[in-house]
């Protein structure tokens, strides 16, 4: 069974630049998993930031980007602001049809 | 604007079926995307459970395949969930979403979920 990784909980310092990681418990992550990323605030559904590794979706600021890191994909915030405490998701796909596996999760405290 | 919103019973008893409708307003359902469905319990991550094409082609979370049912109706633009032998840990905020196909694999749009809880 495929599990993604991430951190659990990460802090960053307001103006801070922190980057936020997700892995393959078996393997590494490529651009074939097209990794993408979700900010979640509570309440809500979750918000697209970064699809296929490093596109950023409509709206979001430059300040989000992503990446391959090593053998991990990577969602990179600089110039944190108290406005970016969320929950952010991975997602992988995985499946020789479709098959998505998500992360689970990443408290980022800004303080 | 395209939107998506979930419908359902809010409470399913356990071991009965859990059935759940996504309405698409604003886009045709037999375009080219795949339609989805993601849960996540209370205070927990999420987990895709499945998604479906307009054409038939359907995919599942291999965890949940042989309880899950998805179907399409294009003449109402919606799609629907059925689990099947929900249990209490099935409980959680059900979200639909859209995504894309041959290479635009990413979800691009969620509708706002709908807390369904399992409990007799």
């Amino acid at each position: 069974q495929t599990v993604v990784t991430q951190e659990p909980s990460v802090s960053v310092s307001p103006g801070g630049t922190v980057t936020l990681t997700c892995g393959l418990s078996s393997g590494s992550v490529s651009t074939s998993h097209y990794p993408s990323w979700y900010q979640q605030t509570p309440g809500q559904a979750p918000r697209t930031l970064i699809y296929s590794t490093n596109t950023r979706s409509s709206g979001v600021p430059d300040r989000f980007s992503g990446s391959i890191l090593g053998n991990k994909a990577a969602l990179t915030i600089t110039g944190a602001q108290a406005g970016d405490e969320s929950d952010y998701y991975c997602v992988l796909f995985v499946g020789g049809g479709v098959d998505w596996v998500f992360g689970g999760g990443t408290k980022l405290t800004v303080l | 604007q395209v939107q998506l919103q979930v419908s359902g019973p809010g409470l399913v008893k356990p071991s009965e079926t859990l059935s759940l409708t996504c309405a698409v307003s604003g886009y045709s359902i037999s375009s080219d995307y795949y339609w989805g469905w993601i849960r996540q319990p209370p205070g927990k991550g999420l987990e895709w459970i499945g998604s479906m094409h307009h054409s038939g082609s359907t995919y599942y979370n291999p965890s949940l395949k042989s309880r899950v049912t998805m179907s399409i109706d294009t003449s109402k633009n919606q799609f629907s969930l059925k689990l099947t032998s929900a249990t209490a840990a099935e409980t959680a905020v059900y979200y639909c979403a859209r995504h894309g196909v041959r290479g635009n694999w990413y979800f691009d749009l969620w509708g706002r979920g709908t807390l369904l809880t399992v409990s007799s």
